[in-house]
């Protein structure tokens, strides 16, 4: 079992559409991070959050250390989102555990 | 303020020559981290350095790879006596502090291909 799930690994969605895509894990942490991977390959940290919620623009992200569950969401989505999201988790040292990634392609 | 910058973006070698990619991380920062990514699957943690330190390389393979952070200059990754499956991307991170609790900046990643 990897130490970081994430559902769903791949997602249509029209524009405009609310999407949600979850992660679970399984090792403590200090802070989750959601990571963005554009088409061209570059990595664009998107949140780091230790509880609650937090929000940029149409992207909110929200977590529930108690039951070890982060989701990312995306408001009105337009075709630009189209990229693979990462959930990343650290360990109690410098490792980061991540996540396979939800691969979301919003169509016009 | 120039990002995390990696050189070269791609790179092609032969099975048995020498890789060396090279990282220099954003300005303040002295936290480097490398991943790799190998085709279609997920990012994996290798080596976590400070100025002139590595602090854990339980991510990095017993052999042929290695990993510098000097006192001057980029941090270096660097694969000798490549093989097909040395074929990836690998991505640099660099931060200001340590562990998971700061925002790690992303390079945009060199990627090998080993003929």
């Amino acid at each position: 079992k990897n130490e970081v799930e994430q559902s769903p690994q791949n997602l249509t969605a029209q524009e405009g559409e609310f999407i949600t895509i979850n992660c679970s894990y399984s090792v403590g942490i200090s802070a989750l991070h959601w990571l963005q991977q554009h088409p061209g390959g570059g990595i664009v940290s998107l949140f780091m959050l230790s509880s609650g919620k937090k929000k940029h623009g149409r992207l909110i992200a929200t977590i529930n250390i108690q039951e070890k569950h982060s989701s990312l969401h995306i408001t009105a989505s337009h075709p630009r989102d189209s990229a693979v999201y990462i959930c990343a988790v650290p360990n109690t040292g410098n490792q980061f555990y991540f996540g396979t990634g939800t691969s979301l392609t919003v169509i016009p | 303020n120039a990002g995390v910058m990696q050189n070269p973006r791609h790179l092609v070698r032969r099975r048995g020559q020498e890789a060396r990619l090279r990282c220099s991380p954003m300005k303040g920062h002295s936290h480097v981290y490398w991943y790799r990514q190998l085709p279609e699957e997920g990012l994996k943690f290798m080596v976590y350095l400070q100025k002139e330190n590595i602090i854990d390389e339980s991510g990095m393979p017993k052999e042929r790879f290695s990993a510098e952070f000097p006192k001057e200059g980029p941090s270096i990754l660097r694969i000798q006596q490549v093989v097909r499956g040395d074929s990836a991307a690998y991505f640099c991170a660099s931060s200001t502090g340590t562990g998971g609790a700061e925002t790690q900046y992303f390079g945009p990643g060199t990627r090998l291909l080993v003929l």
